[in-house]
């Protein structure tokens, strides 16, 4: 079956640890998109990626990094800097017409202890 | 800059009831798509319907219905006769094309949470 898949469901980070949140999808698509959600918030945008090797800053970056060395891959990594990681992050992706749909996969939760 | 206003944080109604779910939004592109997304409890975002500012058509969708109105920059989402699988937080997102750039980001309202009672 065609989708996004985002790795894992739930993630527990400790003081000073950096961590990567997995994201893949087999849609053949060329954009993807990180976003955080916060309770009773909505989602906002971390970082996108248009093209493979290739990505932009979105609204709330600081204290994450990303990469996209291949079409179907775009990790997050939340780093130490990052002082409130405590969030449900969710990754999409959209086709590369101008007029597609964004698709989210089923996210991750991450959790500090 | 681009805004989405759901003014509803909560609903409930009981199940069989009719209910609408608000969304304003704020853009001064003239090109832009609307959308709307259902989040379960299980937290997936699942893509309901998108339009594009120059197709203010209503439409339905069996027990779903939309209303587009550009005068009041409104995109209202109708659930007929509700059912507890309904229940779900709905967030309506706009999308502008943005020139040079072509990201189509998303920017979306805080969302609306529906209960529905059997």
């Amino acid at each position: 079956d065609g989708g996004i898949t985002q790795s894992p469901k739930y993630l527990f980070r400790k003081e000073g640890q950096n961590v990567t949140l997995s994201c893949e999808q087999n849609l053949n698509h060329d954009a993807m998109y990180w976003y955080r959600q916060d309770p009773g918030q909505g989602l906002r945008l971390i970082y996108y990626s248009q093209i493979v090797n290739d990505f932009q800053k979105g609204d709330i970056a600081e204290g994450y990094s990303v990469s996209r060395e291949k079409k179907e891959s775009f990790p997050l990594t939340v780093t130490s800097a990052q002082k409130n990681p405590t969030a449900f992050y969710l990754c999409a992706s959209r086709r590369g017409s101008r007029q597609e749909t964004q698709y989210f996969g089923p996210g991750t939760r991450l959790l500090v202890l | 800059a681009q805004k989405v206003t759901q003014a509803q944080t909560e609903i409930s109604v009981v199940e069989k009831e009719d209910v609408t779910l608000d969304c304003v939004y704020e853009t001064r592109d003239t090109t832009y798509y609307l959308f709307w997304y259902k989040q379960p409890p299980s937290g997936e975002l699942v893509f309901l319907i998108r339009r594009n500012s120059f197709d203010e058509q209503n439409e339905i969708s069996g027990r779903y219905s939309w209303n587009f109105q550009k005068s009041t920059s409104s995109f209202n989402f109708t659930i007929t006769a509700s059912q507890v699988v309904d229940s779900a937080v709905y967030f309506c997102a706009l999308s502008v094309p943005y020139s040079g750039a072509g990201s189509y980001q998303l920017t979306f309202g805080k969302g609306t949470k529906l209960s529905v009672i059997p």
